[in-house]
């Protein structure tokens, strides 16, 4: 069974422009969450997707923004990057509907920017 | 508001010997616990996870944790550390009530070094 998988695995951009980063999860998972990790913030909750509906948002600015597609992959789309936006994305899926938290990751979309 | 604190950023340990990372978590309802490993370039894999019933829970690779409710803790061990350990460790907790909303709040970290 193929694990998440998220594109591009690294990218490069500059301040001001806007990045959409890709996530597929597992077959038959419904829930798509998003996670930012930094050296400084470690691993912070972006928001969660289950059947096209954003079920939670962290605290995170309006330029961070996700959708999900009926077939559960999932995007989500910087816009106006920051030099702070610098980071792993990760991108984790699951399949239980209930808050368990077993959650399995990708192996990150790693965005510099410059 | 849940949170988990992560007591050592660093730690360094002979291969063979035992491993303790330490988790204490803070939580308002019954929490979910966690712990992760995450290997460089690599996403996070779940380690074992503690949700109701037997406080002392065993996972992958020879680690086990046990939840202690009266210190608000779920440390992790294993008895004897591998080359293979060297990795980062996150604990993790998720809120048992809130249902249909997958979301876990992460500790900092731990960075696991095995000495030959």
């Amino acid at each position: 069974k193929a694990g998440v998988t998220q594109t591009p695995r690294y990218l490069i951009k500059t301040r001001g422009q806007q990045v959409t980063l890709s996530c597929s999860p597992i077959s038959g998972h419904r829930s798509v969450s998003w996670y930012q990790q930094t050296p400084g913030q470690g691993l912070q909750f972006l928001f969660e997707y289950f059947s096209e509906t954003q079920r939670n948002k962290g605290n995170f600015p309006g330029r961070f923004s996700g959708r999900q597609f009926s077939n559960s992959r999932s995007e989500m789309n910087v816009s106006t990057l920051e030099l702070g936006d610098s980071a792993l994305y990760l991108c984790a899926s699951s399949l239980v509907m209930i808050n368990t938290g077993e959650l399995f990751f990708g192996e990150g979309s790693r965005l510099t920017v410059l | 508001a849940q949170s988990v604190t992560q007591l050592g950023s660093h730690v360094s340990v002979s291969e063979g010997a035992l491993v303790l990372l330490r988790c204490n978590y803070s939580s308002s309802v019954p929490p979910y616990l966690f712990w992760y490993v995450q290997y460089p370039n690599q996403g996070l894999q779940l380690l074992l996870k503690y949700t109701t019933g037997a406080t002392l829970v065993k996972g992958i690779n020879g680690f086990e944790a046990e939840f202690k409710k009266s210190e608000t803790s779920f440390h992790l061990t294993k008895p004897s550390a591998h080359m293979s350990d060297a990795a980062e460790y996150f604990c993790a907790v998720s809120s048992s009530v809130l249902k249909g909303a997958q979301k876990l709040v992460f500790g900092q970290g731990t960075r696991l070094t095995i000495n030959p």
